[in-house]
């Protein structure tokens, strides 16, 4: 596609399910990073992927957070068992090799626990 | 680890010139970037500096200092549609960006 997609664009859940947000970066996009925004707030790195290195998860605030990247391409960031405090927008952005080395965001996925 | 501040809020008149200031400290800096996000939206990428110096694209512009760890974002003849958050960046030699809180710019006429 055009840009980078996110799905789903909303998701309510209730406390203690799991959650699974899909991210497809631009075709041919190298890195792909996830951040966590909530209301008001500026964007709090989670995880980073970088072709087949191994991941910068550094970011994700606790055991319950997880990603991967299939193949190079397409990321699904899990929470399990979620709380209330994971309401946030999550945001995917990819990157291409060389260039400036801007981020390309998609539209999120905004999470409500309730 | 990072460590990048900007102010939270600004308010500037219409046509009027703002700076918005952002400092930072990191290991291993490889970039400054300048974003803008509009409410509800995501984030879009405006401008980048690696060297001391000013960069200029149209309205906007971008300093960087690398010895002081400063950057700012000066916009021109403000329009109304400039009202949004902007976000600094950082990037290190991992190729890791981390963000600023970002500056809330109302745009009064």
């Amino acid at each position: 596609g055009a840009g980078v997609s996110q799905s789903p664009s909303n998701k309510v859940t209730e406390k203690g399910k799991d959650v699974e947000l899909r991210c497809d970066p631009i075709s041919g996009h190298t890195a792909l990073y996830w951040y966590r925004q909530s209301l008001g707030q500026g964007l709090e790195f989670l995880i980073y992927f970088q072709g087949n290195s191994a991941p910068d998860k550094s970011g994700l605030p606790s055991d319950r957070f997880s990603a991967e990247r299939t193949g190079g391409s397409v990321s699904t960031l899990t929470i399990q068992r979620t709380q209330q405090e994971d309401s946030a927008v999550y945001l995917c952005a990819s990157r291409r090799q060389g260039g400036t080395g801007e981020l390309f965001f998609g539209e999120g996925s905004r999470l409500t626990v309730l | 680890g990072q460590n990048i501040d900007q102010p939270t809020e600004m308010t500037a008149t219409e046509g009027a010139i703002v700076q918005i200031n952002c400092t930072y400290q990191t290991s291993g800096f490889n970039g400054l970037f300048w974003y803008q996000q509009h409410a509800g939206e995501a984030p879009t990428f405006l401008s980048y500096n690696v060297l001391d110096g000013l960069e200029e694209k149209g309205r906007f512009s971008s300093f960087l200092s690398r010895s002081k760890g400063y950057s700012y974002l000066l916009l021109k003849e403000l329009q109304m549609k400039d009202s949004a958050s902007y976000l600094c960046a950082v990037r290190d030699y991992n190729n890791d960006m981390r963000f600023g809180a970002g500056t809330r710019l109302t745009v009064k006429p």
